[in-house]
């Protein structure tokens, strides 16, 4: 069964606080995702890797970076938490190649700062 | 740039009531279209997809068509239930390959009552 696992569902950070989130597909994935989602705005993309060691800004990137040492692996850092980065986290992944290939998510971290 | 509309909700049904929700969308090419749900307290899930004007995607009794002529993708089910209450979203990808990047609506929240 496919896999897309975040490493923490809930988390609390004070503002200032260097954050990371950890993501990990267990499915070859060689493209990974990080949305972010907020009432009313829906999902939002935040950061997105092709390869190991290959990224690109998506939307909202502004606040954040990404690592992605592995394949299996795509982490998602703020490093200086704000409370206006308060929101629930979305890592997907995919894989590359013709036609509709789906998105697999994993349940999401939803992050408070304080 | 592309870009996806869907009916804001919250919408609220009885059980057995027919349930529409409407997205349209703006896209260069032909996009490949998809409906995401999100169960409370999970991640998002493939509903159903289309690839090609006048395909039907279809799941779980819901059913949705591609109209090129519309630039639509509405979704539909016959008769809800409590199970189907959930955040429904429209995404796009684009024709060719490459990130496989999605571009999703603002999601409606559906409430079905017993």
């Amino acid at each position: 069964d496919v896999k897309v696992t975040q490493s923490s569902r809930y988390l609390v950070k004070r503002t200032g606080e260097k954050v990371f989130l950890e993501c990990v597909q267990d499915m070859d994935h060689e493209n990974m995702f990080w949305y972010r989602q907020d009432p009313g705005l829906g999902l939002r993309l935040i950061y997105f890797s092709y390869d190991v060691k290959m990224k690109e800004k998506g939307d909202i990137p502004e606040g954040y970076s990404v690592s992605r040492e592995k394949k299996e692996r795509f982490s998602l850092i703020l490093e200086s938490a704000s409370t206006n980065q308060t929101s629930m986290y979305l890592c997907a992944s995919i894989q590359t190649g013709t036609g509709a290939q789906v998105q697999y998510f994993g349940a999401g971290t939803r992050l408070s700062v304080l | 740039g592309d870009s996806v509309t869907q009916m804001e909700g919250p919408v609220t049904l009885s059980e057995e009531a027919f349930l529409t929700i409407n997205c349209t969308y703006t896209a260069t090419g032909y996009p490949s279209l998809f409906w995401y749900v999100q169960y409370p307290g999970e991640g998002l899930q493939l509903l159903l997809k289309a690839t090609k004007a006048d395909d039907k995607g279809s799941n779980k009794g819901f059913e949705a068509t591609y109209r090129k002529e519309t630039t639509s993708f509405h979704l539909e089910k016959g008769s809800v239930q409590v199970s189907d209450s959930a955040v429904y979203f429209c995404a796009l990808t684009p024709t060719q390959g490459g990130s496989e990047k999605l571009v999703f609506g603002k999601g409606t929240k559906l409430t079905v009552n017993p």
